[in-house]
């Protein structure tokens, strides 16, 4: 089945450095990969859509100089935190997805800015 | 607006039971729905998902069935077991394969 893998799986970093989690399709190509965070006992919500080779689209009160996407392979996207601060402690999830409707999900990466 | 909900929060329900999860949609434009199992920690894990041309689909121990005239989806889950306590979440998959999600319904079983 498809995969999709997540590094680090956990972070915790001092504010105001940057992190920067990866996102991998083992064993397909993505076209599409797809950025959501989830704060505690709540759903996700979408951060961004990131296409290779194009600039991510970002949802609607997302800072896209804060959460800086690139998507550089059609296996590969990074999303990286910058001058991260504690309310950015978050559990940041990423998915997969072909040409087809069905998304992969990731397992996720726990961030906690101290 | 669009949104994806859960009618319950929570659900308890004695192992061997069956287990009705709600959603109500309100976008009745939306052609195709998922549901994701959650467990503690990790990412969400598709367990089943319809389109719009369906009333009805069924997998191993869960069916989910949609009712477009009242924008309602439910999950039903035979012979719960306690592997089956999660989180679950309905969603919505908009143009572009973006997936909105839902609030989530935390199932708990009881041995």
């Amino acid at each position: 089945g498809a995969v999709v893998s997540q590094h680090p799986s956990r972070v915790i970093c001092k504010s105001g450095t940057s992190v920067k989690i990866e996102c991998r399709s083992l064993d397909f190509q993505a076209t599409t990969m797809f950025w959501y965070r989830q704060f505690p006992k709540k759903s996700l919500m979408l951060m961004a859509t990131s296409n290779e080779g194009s600039k991510a689209t970002y949802e609607q009160g997302v800072e896209k100089d804060k959460f800086l996407i690139n998507h550089a392979s059609l296996t590969l996207s990074t999303l990286t935190v910058t001058s991260a601060h504690p309310e950015d402690s978050s559990f940041y999830i990423c998915s997969a997805k072909t040409d087809s409707y069905e998304q992969y999900f990731g397992p996720g990466t726990r961030l906690t800015v101290t | 607006g669009e949104s994806v909900g859960l009618h319950l929060p929570t659900l308890s329900v004695q192992e061997g039971d069956n287990s009705i999860i709600n959603c109500a949609y309100s976008n009745s434009a939306s052609d195709y729905f998922i549901w994701y199992k959650q467990e503690s920690g990790k990412g969400p894990q598709f367990i089943i998902d319809i389109r719009s041309n369906m009333d009805k689909r069924q997998g191993q121990r869960v069916t989910v069935l949609l009712n477009k005239t009242v924008k309602h989806l439910s999950l039903q889950i035979a012979a719960t077991q306690p592997g089956d306590s999660a989180v679950y979440f309905c969603a919505e998959n908009k143009g572009a394969g973006k997936s909105t999600f839902g609030d989530g319904t935390t199932l708990t079983v009881k041995p």
